[in-house]
């Protein structure tokens, strides 16, 4: 069963850093891109980032550009968000997914990070 | 970057059938047959409906279909059943390794 985990969210003051993690499990990691997606509190769906299955690919959307990085440690089955120069409108749930050709075929439940004074 | 267009909501009663449309740019949803919709009731996580403009992943009931007709992706729900309440997005590939979803459509079954 694949299974996609977050962790790593909470409280962070604006212009604070954090790091997001996702654990994988339940398919071969390396053999799939994948990417991160973010949803404000009763707001729609945003894509933030996104990474080919060895890391030597990556994208971010233009809200998050220079601010965020994405990568990934396949020999840990592991996602990651670095997140720095964070501001009110990052508050959200975090969502990493496994991406299959452009769509997310799973997702994980998400960690809400919250950036307040 | 910007995001496809969705109205925010749309209803239909038991049995009816409800369209939801998408609409993007020749450089998303126009250019590419990478269109994707996906399905979140409250407190869930999303689930893909309908990849690549048209295409079911198993499990997915057949009354879920997806088409495309130049800038516009759409996604009809036949048959409604009260368990398909719930919000809807449509995302595109737009080049250059980004993805772009839509803003949502609440879907309200009568």
């Amino acid at each position: 069963e694949v299974q996609l985990v977050e962790s790593g969210g909470g409280v962070v003051r604006p212009g604070g850093s954090l790091r997001l993690s996702c654990a994988a499990s339940g398919f071969t990691f390396d053999d799939y891109a994948m990417s991160w997606v973010r949803q404000a509190p009763g707001k729609g769906l945003e894509w933030v980032s996104g990474i080919n299955w060895n890391g030597g690919t990556t994208a971010y959307a233009d809200s998050v550009k220079g601010r965020f990085i994405i990568s990934r440690d396949n020999a840990k089955n592991s996602l990651y968000l670095q997140m720095s120069s964070l501001r009110g409108e990052d508050t959200a749930f975090y969502h990493c997914a496994r991406r299959s050709a452009w769509h997310l075929d799973y997702w994980g439940q998400g960690t809400l990070v919250i950036v307040s004074s | 970057q910007s995001a496809l267009t969705q109205l925010p909501s749309a209803s239909g009663s038991p049995g009816q059938s409800v369209t939801i449309s998408c609409t993007g740019t020749s450089s998303d949803v126009g250019g590419y047959n990478y269109v994707s919709w996906y399905q979140q009731h409250p407190g869930k996580a999303p689930k893909v409906m309908i990849y690549e403009v048209s295409k079911r992943p198993s499990g997915v009931p057949d009354r879920f279909s997806g088409y495309k007709s130049g800038n516009t992706a759409s996604l009809t729900v036949s048959g409604l059943q009260a368990e398909d309440e719930a919000d809807y997005y449509c995302s595109s590939y737009a080049g250059s390794n980004i993805v772009v979803f839509g803003g949502g459509t609440k879907l309200t079954v009568l």
